[in-house]
């Protein structure tokens, strides 16, 4: 079954630092997003990405974040600082042309810790 | 805005069912189900169009309320596998972003 692949899995950076999360999302999906669970918590919605352009994101999605697609393939999430509150698990999700009609497919996530 | 689950957790015998609500105050065009084990990522089980369609998936089924803009999961003869936290998701269109109730931990005993 075609599978969402994020690296890394667990990525420990200092406050202030630049991060880079990757993805490759199902090569067929034209829709891909970001989410995050900060521990014990529901999944919040960051960005999301159709035709090389974000077409919506929310407040938390401010000026540190960024995403690209720089080569068709691969998804990208950068943090141009980090803060502390930036620690979560975060999902990249792919979902299928047809959209409405199936579910989004989330990667197993890539654990941020800022120390 | 957030959709509303309930109850907030469920405790089971194997065998035994359960019911998850859904609620949004506000149009919805899809609503989306998910289970999560802890340390994985949301697994998709199924999606409602608006329309009041049930879905089934194994012995998990859903319906959907358009007027009522309530989504109810239908969990029966449960089994230890089904343990998880079940979260669903609310799109106001289609492709939209997901917007996630609050989640409801399911534990199943033997």
């Amino acid at each position: 079954e075609p599978e969402v692949t994020q690296t890394p899995s667990h990525q420990v950076t200092q406050m202030g630092q630049e991060v880079i999360l990757r993805c490759v999302p199902i090569s067929n999906h034209l829709y891909f997003y970001w989410y995050r669970q900060i521990l014990g918590q529901k999944v919040e919605f960051l960005v999301s990405f159709y035709n090389n352009e974000i077409s919506e994101k929310s407040e938390i999605f401010d000026d540190q974040f960024s995403v690209e697609r720089p080569d068709g393939s691969n998804f990208t999430l950068k943090i141009r600082s980090t803060k502390l509150e930036d620690s979560a698990m975060y999902f990249c999700a792919s979902s299928d042309p047809g959209g409405a009609n199936y579910g989004y497919t989330f990667g197993s996530g890539t654990r941020l810790t800022v120390v | 805005q957030q959709p509303v689950q309930s109850p907030q957790a469920v405790i089971l015998r194997e065998g035994e069912d359960a019911v998850i609500n859904c609620s949004s105050s506000k149009a919805l065009y899809s609503v989306h189900w998910y289970r999560q084990k802890h340390g994985e990522a949301p697994v998709f089980l199924m999606i409602l169009l608006k329309g009041g369609e049930q879905k089934g998936h194994e012995k998990i089924s859903a319906s959907f309320n358009e007027k009522k803009q309530q989504s109810s999961l239908y969990l029966t003869a449960s089994q230890l596998s089904y343990s998880g936290t079940y979260f669903c998701g609310i799109t106001g269109t289609s492709y939209g972003k997901l917007t996630f109730g609050q989640g409801t931990i399911l534990t199943v005993h033997p």
